[in-house]
């Protein structure tokens, strides 16, 4: 079945280094989600990426999506305390309606 | 809104024993989910409803049922539970794939954490 790896399982950064997740299907995917948790929290939406080679923006987070429509990126700039959480892409791919499959996250860890 | 919200927000269990979680949104979603999230596993789908009256299965439904007789709830139930169930379920909702493309996030609840003994 459709897989979705993520990688790396962890990281731990300094304050103000940059950090990157990534994020591989083994299909093409017909869009990626990616979502953030907080420690004891819940998943919470960022963003959804759909077209060959797109790129969004959210203030220091840039996100990704292969031409290929296989792999996605999230890469955060200058890290802060406050990006501490669990990083999670999830594909969808067209024959699956309304289901995501989700990535096992990048666990970030943010030392002042 | 309150969204999506789950209860109950912890339990204990012995094995053997049933238990319903209530998962209910005010959204007016049409789809909603129902995730298992063990450490090191991400989240896993145990089943999922596109509709009032309809459910399906996910990457793990066994020893799980699931049962959406109004829009809003989506209920699930473990008949006997077991060890191997200990874990923090999420439900999450979604607006359906025909009505806006850009509406598929999906949204969840606070988690129910379970412990089975």
């Amino acid at each position: 079945g459709q897989q979705v790896m993520q990688i790396p399982q962890y990281q731990h950064v300094q304050e103000g280094e940059d950090f990157t997740t990534y994020c591989n299907s083994s299909t093409t995917l017909s869009n990626i989600q990616w979502y953030k948790q907080r420690p004891g929290g819940h998943p919470v939406f960022l963003i959804q990426l759909v077209k060959s080679g797109e790129v969004k923006k959210q203030k220091r987070l840039t996100f990704q999506f292969g031409e290929a429509k296989k792999n996605s990126s999230l890469h955060i700039t200058a890290t802060q305390t406050t990006d501490v959480g669990t990083y999670f892409c999830a594909g969808r791919n067209g024959g699956s309606q309304g289901n995501l499959i989700f990535g096992k996250g990048t666990k970030l860890s943010v030392k002042p | 809104n309150a969204g999506v919200t789950q209860t109950p927000k912890f339990r204990v269990l012995k094995t053997g024993q049933s238990m319903t979680l209530l998962c209910a949104q005010d959204m007016n979603h049409e789809y909603m989910y129902w995730y298992r999230q063990d450490p090191g596993m991400g989240l896993r789908l145990i089943h999922y409803s596109v509709g009032e009256g309809t459910t399906a299965k996910g990457e793990v439904p066994d020893g799980y049922n699931v049962s959406r007789l109004k829009k809003q709830n989506f209920l699930l139930g473990l008949e006997s539970a077991a060890p191997s169930q200990t874990s923090v379920y999420f439900c999450a909702s979604s607006y359906s794939s025909n009505f806006r493309r850009e509406s598929l996030s999906q949204y969840f609840g606070p988690g129910t954490r379970l412990l089975v003994l």
